[in-house]
């Protein structure tokens, strides 16, 4: 069964705070995602990686930063927290899309900034 | 710009009642997802349509895909309290690793 974890399911950090979120899957999946996502504005994508060393900014990617070490783990790095990023944090997982593959998503983590 | 539009954005319906909710996009694509999110909750997939014309049933839930139109319907038959929740639709980029999402349908079901 596909597994997607996410370190903390709730984070609360002071402004200018250094936050790390991790994510781990366990289905050996190149591809990993970190979307925010908050009301009435949908999920947006804020970085992907699509293999081991390697990836890409999404759509809003000012203010954090990814790293992707090894294969099953994608973190999420808030380098300064500040207050207009609090929301809810999901990372997600797939298969190579030639496939049709869909993404699996992790519990989520909601980050309250102070 | 590549789109997404989910029609309705919020629906609320009756017990026992059918609708449709609706996924448009601007771009050429074959693969299509739907999405369930309960409030509070993270994303389950629901279903996965992979060509022109295709179908998916689960219990009360149907979706398809017309690949010509652009367009992906969610029907959902004689609606039950716990379909309550957001939905969404997303598109695979042929050329990408990403997918496009609508806004999400958020649907309330009252008994």
């Amino acid at each position: 069964d596909v597994k997607v974890t996410q370190s903390s399911r709730y984070l609360v950090k002071r402004t200018g705070e250094k936050v790390f979120l991790e994510c781990v899957q366990d289905m050996d999946h190149e591809n990993m995602f970190w979307y925010r996502q908050d009301p009435g504005l949908g999920l947006r994508l804020i970085y992907f990686s699509y293999d081991v060393k390697m990836k890409e900014k999404g759509d809003i990617p000012e203010g954090y930063s990814v790293s992707r070490e090894k294969k099953e783990r994608f973190s999420l790095i808030l380098e300064s927290a500040s207050t207009n990023q609090t929301s809810m944090y999901l990372c997600a997982s797939r298969a190579p899309s030639q496939g049709g593959e869909t993404q699996y998503f992790g519990p989520g983590t909601r980050l309250l900034v102070l | 710009e590549l789109k997404v539009e989910q029609n309705p954005l919020f629906l609320s319906m009756q017990e026992g009642k059918n609708y449709t909710i609706y996924c448009n996009y601007s771009t050429t694509s074959d693969r299509l997802y739907w999405y369930r999110q309960d409030p509070g909750k993270s994303l389950e997939s629901l279903f996965v349509l992979l060509s022109n014309g295709a179908v998916k049933q689960e219990g009360r839930l149907m979706a398809s895909l017309d690949t010509k139109a652009r367009l992906s319907t969610l029907h959902i038959t004689a609606a039950v309290h716990d379909l309550s929740a957001t939905y969404f639709c997303a598109v695979d980029m042929d050329s990408n690793y990403q997918l496009i999402w609508g806004a999400g349908t958020k649907l309330i079901i009252k008994p």
